[in-house]
């Protein structure tokens, strides 16, 4: 059974850097095809994918965020770190990480079959 | 960047058949994927590569993809179906995308 909890601070003020820590369970981030993502989702709007990283430590990321995020994984401890800087009120979402599936088609494609609980972060000073 | 749209909102009766457009670009040449939200919950996958439904989900929800434009379809709706539906694609360039949501009204 997959698991994936989010943690993380839950307020965080503006300028800041946002840390947070994606831990799951059932699945190797070591196993082909396999990734882990992280998606945000305003107080009552869209979800907006953030960033993803590879079981072989490929990243992509977010174009419009990607100077602002860094996605790391430490396989022995099943954990998933999103780091993103200078953080804004605008930024105040609830943060999912999500277990990534690939799928070779005419090209490769990811989506995200099972999701963790999310975690609210408000920026605020 | 690549897009996809969706309408903000559809209503169906209950019993009745719903339907939900997700367009962008040569969508049909990508896959689309689709997520069932409801209010305080995550997101559920509820299709994946266009028309396939993962385990659990009931055979009442199925999906299409040609051209410009996916559809999410739910036959025989049910109250338990109202939710914010997501359509995602997968682009070389930009990577995951999500339509701004659709949501349903089971009236």
């Amino acid at each position: 059974q997959i698991t994936l909890k989010e943690s993380g601070p839950t307020l965080v003020k503006p300028t800041q850097t946002l840390t947070l820590t994606c831990t799951f369970s059932g699945f190797s981030l070591s196993t082909s095809g396999v990734g882990v993502g992280w998606i945000r989702q305003p107080p009552g709007k869209a979800l907006e994918w953030l960033a993803l990283i590879y079981w072989d430590d490929a990243k992509r990321y977010s174009p419009s965020l990607k100077s602002r995020l860094t996605i790391t994984k430490d396989t022995s401890k099943n954990q998933v770190v999103l780091r993103m800087t200078n953080m804004d009120p605008v930024d105040t979402a609830t943060y999912y990480c999500a277990h990534g599936v690939r799928f070779f088609g005419s090209g490769t494609y990811w989506h995200f079959d099972l999701w963790g609980r999310g975690t609210l972060v408000t920026i605020s000073s | 960047s690549y897009e996809v749209t969706q309408p903000p909102s559809v209503s169906v009766s209950p019993g009745q058949t719903a339907s939900i457009t997700c367009s962008g670009d040569k969508l049909g040449d990508k896959y689309a994927y689709w997520y069932q939200q409801k209010p305080g919950q995550s997101p559920v996958l509820v299709i994946y590569q266009d028309i396939k439904r993962p385990s659990g989900i009931p055979e009442r929800f199925s999906g299409s993809n040609s051209g410009n434009t996916a559809t999410l379809t739910i036959s025989g709706t049910q109250a338990m179906d109202e939710a914010d539906y997501y359509c995602q694609a997968w682009d070389s360039s930009t990577g995951g995308v999500f339509g701004g949501g659709t949501k349903l009204t089971v009236l």
